[in-house]
């Protein structure tokens, strides 16, 4: 059964970049035909997925963030990452790491990490 | 881009059979598959259905998927309410015109 983890700061402040990792466990993040997302969820709202990666070269995000996102894979660490450039308080939010099947199922996902955006 | 659009909340009795609904704007529900997360208050979500009616193993059968065409949309069912089931739903679907992931607004489940 995969296990994923996310990790990072807290606390970014407005205008700053958001880094995340997610440690993957229990399954090799370049194996098979799995693809790693983020999804985010604001305190009391819905959930909004953020983007995926597949290969080092292979990512999809989300057109309202596209400007801002970068994601990245780390075979050699199992770990993948996510950043968030030029953000507000309206992208502090609980971020999940998840993996999905090829037709966007979400089989697994971490427990969350909440990001607050504040000087 | 289309919208899944689900109530905004829902209530039965335990031991009652509850059908949340997941209507797309635009495009046909049939397009591309529909999923179904539970999310319990300070946990992540979980998945109660994928591809449209299939159970990941360690789901009970009281849940259970569908779409229609005739009305757009797809539907969790959950039979045999338990208070256990009380959580928020959420059903998710894919845009392959613009290779976006669609999440509903959120359906909150109260058994009482």
């Amino acid at each position: 059964q995969v296990q994923l983890q996310e990790s990072g700061p807290g606390l970014v402040k407005p205008s700053q970049t958001l880094s995340l990792t997610c440690t993957v466990s229990g399954g090799s993040i370049s194996s098979g035909s799995s693809y790693w997302n983020w999804i985010r969820q604001p305190a009391g709202k819905g959930l909004e997925w953020i983007g995926r990666i597949y290969t080092s070269d292979s990512t999809n995000y989300t057109p309202s963030l596209k400007s801002r996102v970068t994601m990245s894979l780390d075979t050699s660490t199992n770990q993948f990452s996510l950043r968030l450039s030029s953000v507000t308080a309206a992208d502090t939010a609980v971020y999940y790491c998840a993996r999905a099947s090829p037709r966007y199922w979400f089989d697994s996902w971490g427990q969350g990490t909440l990001v607050t955006v504040s000087s | 881009n289309f919208m899944l659009t689900q109530p905004h909340s829902v209530s039965e009795s335990p031991g009652k059979t509850i059908t949340i609904s997941c209507t797309r704007s635009s495009g046909s529900i049939a397009s591309n598959y529909v999923q179904w997360y539970q999310q319990r208050p300070g946990s992540g979500p979980t998945t109660v259905i994928y591809d449209d009616d299939q159970r990941p193993s360690g789901v009970p059968d009281r849940f259970s998927g569908s779409i229609d065409s005739s009305s757009n949309s797809a539907s969790l069912i959950i039979s045999g309410l338990q208070t256990e089931d009380e959580a928020d739903y959420y059903c998710q679907s894919y845009d392959s015109g613009n290779s976006d992931v669609v999440f509903g607004g959120g359906t909150k489940l109260t058994v009482v």
